[in-house]
């Protein structure tokens, strides 16, 4: 069974362009969060997610930003127009049910903008 | 100030030595969890808490819900333990959203 999948794990893209992070969730999971951690900050809730709905995206910025989390295939993070700001790790974590005890956790990818 | 506060930001350990990460936060919460990122960058959950204590193996984690604080004990401390540890919580309201401390990061010497 494996664990909660990223890619890519490293990204490099100029100002300008889209940014597109996948996130496959453990294996019947239908909850899948995204965080944001910047340089020396701590991580911040970007949204919230189930199978085809978006159900708290309170975190993320107004704009540039999207996500989805489709029937099927993974959840993408969809980030157009990048700027050197954007540029922070992104992870990914996906629990069983609501409020479950324990959430796992991606490895990340990791966004340069340059 | 922010809602969840660590302390301390840094800290350097002997192998062996008894550990305390401290998480103070601001907010009514409906849980409290304590993560561990790696050096390489992946995050582990290691527990969820609502009141009272949990163990698994050499890590103890508290919390005190009156006065707002947890805190994260490892005994026998060992070079593995290497990391920063993040606490996070879930505010009450009924949101998913978790809000997190800036982490701790921790350094086992040998």
């Amino acid at each position: 069974n494996a664990g909660v999948m990223q890619n890519p794990r490293h990204l490099v893209r100029r100002r300008g362009q889209e940014a597109r992070l996948r996130c496959s969730p453990m294996k019947g999971h239908s909850h899948v969060y995204w965080y944001r951690q910047l340089p020396e900050e701590g991580l911040k809730f970007m949204v919230y997610l189930q199978k085809e709905n978006i159900i708290d995206e309170s975190g993320m910025p107004k704009e540039r930003f999207s996500a989805e989390f489709p029937k099927e295939g993974p959840s993408i993070l969809r980030i157009q127009q990048v700027v050197r700001g954007d540029s922070a790790a992104y992870f990914c974590a996906s629990s069983l049910h609501l409020r479950a005890s324990v959430a796992f956790f991606g490895q990340g990818t990791r966004l340069t903008v340059v | 100030k922010n809602e969840v506060e660590q302390s301390p930001q840094n800290l350097t350990a002997q192998e062996g030595e008894f550990i305390t990460i401290n998480c103070s936060y601001s907010v009514g919460i409906s849980a409290l969890h304590w993560l561990q990122q790696h050096p390489g960058g992946g995050i582990v959950s290691l527990f969820m808490l609502s009141s009272g204590k949990k163990k698994h193996g050499r890590l103890i984690a508290t919390i005190n819900i009156q006065e707002k604080h947890s805190s994260l004990h490892i005994t026998a401390s060992h070079p593995r333990d290497s990391a920063v540890y993040i606490c996070a919580v879930r505010p009450q309201g009924g949101s998913e959203k978790l809000v997190f401390g800036k982490g701790t990061k921790l350094t086992v010497n040998p």
